[in-house]
């Protein structure tokens, strides 16, 4: 079953512009990762943060974790043509290191 | 390139035929997940391996699926008497050893049942 709710579902922005996404979840998690994926391929792994983090950087990327509001955010900064894409998050919670993701959110950077 | 590979990419079949998918997972990697992807949705987790051994199904994996990685290297999803439900995104993950969760996903195999 999905984790939950990716906040918005669809983002369409300008090139050079900030894209920042949401993510909700139900249940206790070891940690949280975001995925890219581009239309019909695989996902591709962008960065994790776990349970006793708050903040995390990498590159562009900015991810945020707040467990008492079960939510995090990821924010891309100055967005390029090139990062439009779907983009997850998942947790690692439960067993097996198994991912329950979320929704995704689609974003469009605009050139 | 993640370094998993899956074959094929696309698949069309008729209801009611089998169909049968292969994940080739980094040579290192002992774990190995197979997860769908609906449209719209994002990819729901189907079963796990450890090695040779699955330990792990969902409750989505009904009787007509199997899956199978025999010598804990290769995997192969099968789909008996296929249904046009069973039509999704099929991909395929593994982890490394240790604590690591990062997943390194295959391109996937879309499954188109007409």
């Amino acid at each position: 079953s999905q984790q939950g709710e990716e906040d918005p579902q669809a983002l369409s922005i300008q090139e050079g512009e900030n894209a920042t996404m949401n993510c909700s979840y139900k249940t206790s998690i070891n940690n949280l990762q975001w995925y890219r994926q581009n239309s019909g391929r695989g996902l591709v792994h962008l960065i994790l943060i776990r349970s006793n983090e708050r903040e995390k950087h990498s590159g562009r990327l900015r991810v945020t974790l707040d467990t008492s509001k079960k939510s995090s955010s990821l924010l891309i900064t100055a967005s390029r043509a090139a990062d439009t894409a779907s983009y997850f998050c998942a947790t690692d919670g439960g067993s097996n290191y198994k991912l329950t993701f979320g929704k995704g959110t689609l974003l469009t950077v605009n050139p | 390139d993640t370094g998993v590979s899956q074959d094929p990419r696309h698949k069309i079949t008729k209801r009611g035929q089998n169909v049968t998918f292969r994940c080739d997972p980094i040579s290192e990697h002992n774990r190995l997940y197979w997860y769908r992807q609906t449209l719209g949705q994002g990819p729901e987790f189907l079963t796990y391996f450890q090695n040779e051994a699955q330990l792990e199904k969902s409750r989505l994996l009904s009787d007509r699926f199997s899956a199978e990685r025999p010598k804990g290297s290769f995997s192969t999803l099968e789909i008996q008497r296929t249904e046009q439900g069973d039509s999704a995104m099929y991909l395929c993950a593994t982890l490394g050893g240790g604590r690591t969760t990062e997943a390194f996903f295959g391109q996937g195999t879309r499954l188109t049942v007409v």
